[in-house]
């Protein structure tokens, strides 16, 4: 049963600190994404990747959120410094093909910022 | 821009009881829908989706969507809700092809009474 696994599952860090979430898409696919899940904004997309090139990454606040994807197997979030409103459960999702088809979210990263 | 729109915030109802969760989006091209469920502390699974063909879509646990192009709608329903199906329900679309871009609804929270 394949599946996107994501770590840590639960982060708590101090405000300043420098945060680093890690996810694992399906073997296979081919376009993994990042999205952030609060009680006031709901799910929102922060980027995107295919083929581990980044498409989009306009919802991402870019003077302290970066992602990457080192290789077809990893996709990392990174945040520094990180803040208190920086709290949040992070998903990594993927999908395969060029676009349309049905994304497969992992675990989630439950941040804690003090 | 896409807006997808999820009218009921919280829904309660009793096990035995009809569930209809609406979902309505703004684009008039050509559209993929979902709808994803997210038990407490979990992470979002498919629960199904409409890609074209019969605008009536069978998914898992007995759940089934319609699609009407004419109102721009894709309704979520069940004929008999079960106290495991207290989760939140998220409406989601991708609209065009080639396009990963998936927009979600605000979530809609069931609570089902034993």
């Amino acid at each position: 049963d394949a599946r996107v696994t994501q770590t840590p599952r639960h982060k708590v860090t101090e405000m300043g600190q420098e945060v680093t979430m890690r996810c694992q898409p399906i073997l296979g696919h081919n376009t993994v994404f990042w999205y952030r899940q609060t009680m006031m904004q709901g799910l929102e997309l922060l980027a995107y990747f295919r083929n581990r090139a980044p498409l989009d990454d306009s919802g991402m606040p870019k003077d302290r959120f970066s992602a990457e994807m080192p290789d077809a197997t990893l996709a990392t979030l990174k945040i520094q410094p990180s803040e208190p409103r920086d709290s949040a459960v992070y998903f990594c999702a993927s999908a395969s093909g060029t676009g349309g088809y049905e994304q497969y979210f992992g675990p989630g990263t439950r941040l804690t910022v003090t | 821009a896409q807006s997808v729109s999820q009218h009921n915030h919280h829904v309660i109802l009793s096990e035995a009881a009809s569930l209809e969760l609406g979902c309505n989006y703004s684009y008039g091209g050509t559209v993929n829908l979902f709808w994803y469920v997210q038990y407490p502390g979990q992470h979002l699974q498919l629960l199904l989706k409409y890609f074209s063909g019969d605008p009536l879509v069978k998914g898992i646990k007995g759940f089934e969507a319609e699609f009407i192009k004419s109102k721009f709608s894709f309704n979520l329903r069940k004929p008999s809700v079960q106290w495991s199906d207290t989760a939140e329900y998220f409406c989601a679309v991708i609209e065009g092809f080639n396009n990963n871009d998936m927009r979600f609804g605000a979530g809609t929270r069931l609570t089902v009474k034993p």
